[in-house]
């Protein structure tokens, strides 16, 4: 599995925007992009998915870089309750035969009043 | 919907005890999982079930018994608990969307082993 590289933590102030960055120079064609986040004491929240363009939810945004090498989930408007890990996940296709994501170690995102 | 529900919340194991944890999904997903969490650590995939009866090992399996009677439940045995099975414990299940399963996972159950 192609491996994603994520700063350790960052720091953003309420109501900002964040950029969170996520390096997947080994990616291949059939990688999609998949990010998730975990509240403190919770499991994992799926946050959204791309392939090549960008993607738009009402959670976030994934800006995918145009070689697909990097991708930035961006936060519109951070608030204190969008502290948590961001994990930035690659998952090859396999005509969905299975379903296993690798997480790394992500990014802790704290968010200051 | 209650979503993926997992009991108990807390759990204390001698080493040897055996003990199943509990995971149920109301969303009717046919693929649902089994993920540890070891602290300062992303999650490992442990087992996983593509439906009923259908069950495949993750990354760390040894250890570990899954079963798949029904597609609302997918319980987790430790047969003999041993102080390297001390987590947490989350169980996800998944829909398939726009070409790629999302996962919804449990609240968790964490599991200490003395």
């Amino acid at each position: 599995d192609a491996k994603t590289t994520q700063p350790n933590s960052m720091e953003s102030n309420e109501e900002e925007p964040v950029h969170l960055p996520c390096n997947h120079s080994t990616i291949s064609g059939t990688d999609y992009i998949h990010w998730y986040r975990q509240l403190p004491s919770q499991g994992p929240e799926y946050v959204i998915h791309g392939l090549t363009s960008n993607v738009n939810n009402r959670m976030a945004s994934l800006a995918i870089a145009e070689d697909r090498k990097s991708s930035t989930l961006i936060l519109h408007r951070a608030t204190l309750r969008d502290a948590a890990v961001y994990y930035c996940i690659l998952r090859p296709w396999d005509g969905g035969a299975t379903n296993k994501l690798i997480f790394g170690t992500g990014t802790l995102l704290a968010v200051q009043p | 919907n209650a979503g993926v529900t997992q009991t108990p919340k807390f759990q204390v194991l001698k080493t040897g005890q055996s003990m199943t944890l509990q995971c149920a999904q109301d969303m009717n997903h046919e693929y649902m999982s089994w993920y540890r969490q070891d602290p300062g650590m992303g999650l490992r995939l442990i087992h996983y079930s593509v439906g009923a009866g259908i069950t495949d090992q993750g990354e760390v399996p040894n250890g570990y018994n899954v079963s798949r009677s029904t597609t609302e439940d997918f319980p987790l045995r430790l047969l003999s608990a041993a102080p390297s099975q001390t987590s947490v414990y989350f169980c996800a299940s998944s829909v398939l969307a726009g070409g790629q399963y999302e996962q919804y996972f449990g609240p968790g159950t964490r599991l200490t082993v003395t």
